[in-house]
């Protein structure tokens, strides 16, 4: 299974500011997604970081807000940009060799805003 | 509208006994169910994967059934450790849809020594 390092493990932030979480996979990787867990509830998937080209946003999320990037087949970054108190969440990433696979997850990012 | 349910109550059971988790879904056709484990403060872990053609499937002390016709998947945990205390959160493929699965919220499992 793919072993998966996002950092920072977590961070307390200004509104207004941005914040970019990496995500670094020990193998090559055909699919990368970044999700977010608010306490309690489901992962909400925020978008599919696809290499080489622009991510694939699910309904809620805009590039303008959460602009990903991937440039190889084992990195990615998610950027929360413009940040306010309603992005307090956990944002975490995963890994999947391919359809109909399992997912792996890194341990994700606290993020806070005050 | 499509959904899954996972009991939010959490599940409180003695060191020893099987626990059962109970995933229920509504409008999908899923080509297969995953099931993970949660620890505070971490990611999920995959545990297990079933697919539609599969009635059970088992892996150590871990079994899980999946019933497409009552579209529900029970996980159970035979012999259960305080070490298996964790929320485990079952997850759905859509076929002939998008092939990244869905989560539900999971359940919370207590096992007391």
């Amino acid at each position: 299974s793919a072993v998966i390092s996002q950092k920072p493990s977590r961070d307390i932030c200004q509104r207004g500011t941005s914040l970019t979480i990496q995500c670094q996979v020990d193998s090559q990787v055909t699919m990368m997604f970044w999700y977010r867990q608010q306490p309690g509830q489901s992962l909400t998937l925020i978008a599919t970081a696809n290499q080489g080209s622009e991510a694939t946003y699910e309904s809620g999320f805009v590039i303008d807000k959460f602009p990903i990037s991937r440039p190889n087949l084992t990195f990615s970054t998610l950027t929360v940009s413009n940040m306010s108190p309603e992005d307090s969440s956990i944002y975490l990433c995963s890994a999947s060799r391919g359809e109909n696979q399992p997912q792996h997850f890194g341990d994700g990012t606290r993020l806070s805003i005050l | 509208s499509q959904k899954i349910e996972q009991n939010s109550e959490a599940l409180n059971i003695q060191e020893g006994k099987t626990a059962t988790l109970t995933c229920n879904y509504t409008n999908y056709s899923p080509a297969y169910l995953q099931w993970y484990r949660q620890d505070p403060g971490r990611g999920p872990v995959f545990l297990l994967l079933i697919r539609e053609n599969e009635k059970e499937k088992r892996k150590e002390r871990l079994k899980v059934t999946f019933d497409t016709t009552l579209k529900q998947s029970l996980f159970h945990i035979t012999a259960s450790q305080p070490a298996d205390s964790a929320t485990y959160l079952c997850a759905l493929d859509i076929k002939g849809g998008s092939y990244i699965p869905t989560f539900g919220r999971g359940t919370s499992l207590i096992v007391h020594p």
